[in-house]
């Protein structure tokens, strides 16, 4: 199957700071990408949708200033967490399919810990 | 997306036992797909059903499309103790979005 790259794979940062994640498509391009939060022996939940080229679409009750999205690319998707809270820690996933309508494949997530 | 209906929730199952979970949804999906989440790991796309009744293998998995296109199973054959780990079914509507369900813990007794 196709391959999503997602980096880091772990990150610990001090309350405040921002923390960027990035997520790559590393065999094929997506205009759309996802990205998912999932706490502890729970569900993914989807936070917003990625579009290359223009501004991502979020869920509801998601802040946007809060999870800033860019897709400057059609291979690569960043999720950045603007001062990250203790209660921003928890686990992000992002997706991304080859078309629309086919299956969607995963990044290995990150782990972010904030202190 | 919405939660779709899972269940079982959890298992515990002897080793060489089959396994058999189902999603359930009250919309229609175009795509049906399950995966295997490992702990710290990103979900892992086991089987993908496109169609209506589509009924498809990989290997000891085995998954169905259910007719009304609101509901799927996943079977596990002879299951083995790498078989461990969460499986969550998703759904793909016109959106593009996947909605999944809570998941289920299955666990292999050797």
């Amino acid at each position: 199957g196709a391959v999503v790259s997602q980096h880091p794979s772990w990150v610990i940062c001090k309350s405040g700071t921002s923390v960027k994640i990035e997520c790559r498509s590393l065999d094929f391009q997506a205009t759309t990408m996802f990205w998912y939060r999932q706490f502890p022996k729970q569900s993914l939940m989807l936070m917003a949708t990625s579009n290359e080229g223009s501004k991502a679409t979020y869920e509801q009750g998601v802040e946007k200033d809060k999870f800033l999205i860019n897709h400057a690319s059609l291979t690569l998707s960043t999720l950045t967490v603007t001062s990250a809270h203790p209660e921003d820690s928890s686990f992000y996933i992002c997706s991304a399919s080859p078309g629309d309508i086919t299956e969607a494949f995963f990044g290995q997530g990150t782990r972010l810990t904030v202190v | 997306g919405q939660q779709l209906n899972q269940s079982p929730q959890s298992m515990f199952i002897q080793e060489g036992e089959d396994v058999s979970m189902n999603c359930t949804s009250s919309s229609i999906f175009n795509t049906w797909l399950w995966y295997k989440q490992d702990p710290g790991e990103g979900p892992v796309l086991l089987i993908a059903l496109y169609k209506a009744g589509e009924l498809t293998s990989n290997g000891r998995l085995t998954a169905q499309f259910g007719i009304t296109r609101k509901d799927s199973f996943l079977n596990i054959s002879a299951s083995i103790p790498s078989d461990v780990g969460i499986y969550f079914c998703a759904g793909k509507s016109n959106d593009y979005k996947l909605s999944f369900g809570a998941g289920t813990t299955v666990t292999v007794r050797a």
